[in-house]
């Protein structure tokens, strides 16, 4: 299986600060064929399902703020939060899709400082 | 509005079954591959299942496999995890998630609120 490493495990950012989420794969997740990253970004609260945040590696899901951002290739990826907001807190997960067997991060839990 | 809706959660004794269900509606339950993951108390994320809507193939996380069976049912427009010999690690909120493009398995765009599975004696 495609083992998914996210650092740092927590994160604290001060309001209206950048966060950065960095994501590794264990093997590249960039189909050649279409030059497509197989890896999506969710964000979740507590008690709550999570949610889609970006997909494609960058493609940001549709009502996503754009202060959500996604980039990276191949093995390397990384989650921009641009200006963090009170309601960013959240715990953060990459997945990789490239396999059918699919595999997320061990998740980073973000908070404000 | 898409609305996917799990049930079928509870309490089993270890080595027990369970079959989850997952009522899906506001899409075109045929056209998309379906997943199955889990998130034990405090823990991350794991994917369980997943089941295309070509030929219904299907696809198992090792920690399942052999255990846990994934199908759908295309004219009722629900998801199925049929879970045998269970052990107290499978204690979990078991999610149903629909893939957001194509037939195979790929990212999640809409999932359910979850149906919470406790293995115990």
């Amino acid at each position: 299986d495609i083992v998914m490493t996210q650092s740092p495990d927590s994160l604290a950012v001060s309001l209206g600060e950048r966060a950065t989420i960095n994501c590794k794969s264990s093997q590249s997740v960039l189909y050649s064929s279409n030059n497509k990253n197989y890896l999506a970004w969710y964000q979740q609260k507590p008690g709550q399902p999570p949610k889609l945040l970006i997909y494609w590696a960058s493609t940001r899901e549709s009502g996503v703020p754009d202060r959500f951002s996604g980039s990276g290739s191949g093995t390397d990826f990384t989650l921009t939060i641009t200006s963090l907001q009170a309601e960013d807190v959240a715990i953060y997960y990459c997945q990789q899709y490239y396999s059918t067997r699919i595999t997320f991060g061990q998740g980073t839990r973000l908070e404000i400082k | 509005e898409v609305l996917l809706s799990e049930s079928g959660g509870g309490l089993v004794q270890p080595g027990g079954s369970l079959r989850l269900s997952c009522a899906a509606s506001g899409f075109n339950f045929n056209d998309f591959a379906l997943s199955w993951v889990r998130q034990a108390p405090g823990k991350g994320l794991e994917w369980v299942s997943a089941i295309s809507y070509i030929r219904d193939s299907t696809f198992y996380a090792d920690s399942v496999k052999g255990r846990f069976t994934i199908s759908r049912d295309n004219s009722r427009n629900t998801l199925y995890l049929q879970m045998n010999s269970l052990r107290a690690d499978d204690t979990a909120v078991y999610y149903c998630a629909k893939s957001g493009t194509g037939g195979n398995p790929h990212y999640s765009d809409y999932w359910g609120q979850g149906t919470l599975v406790t293995v115990s004696s």
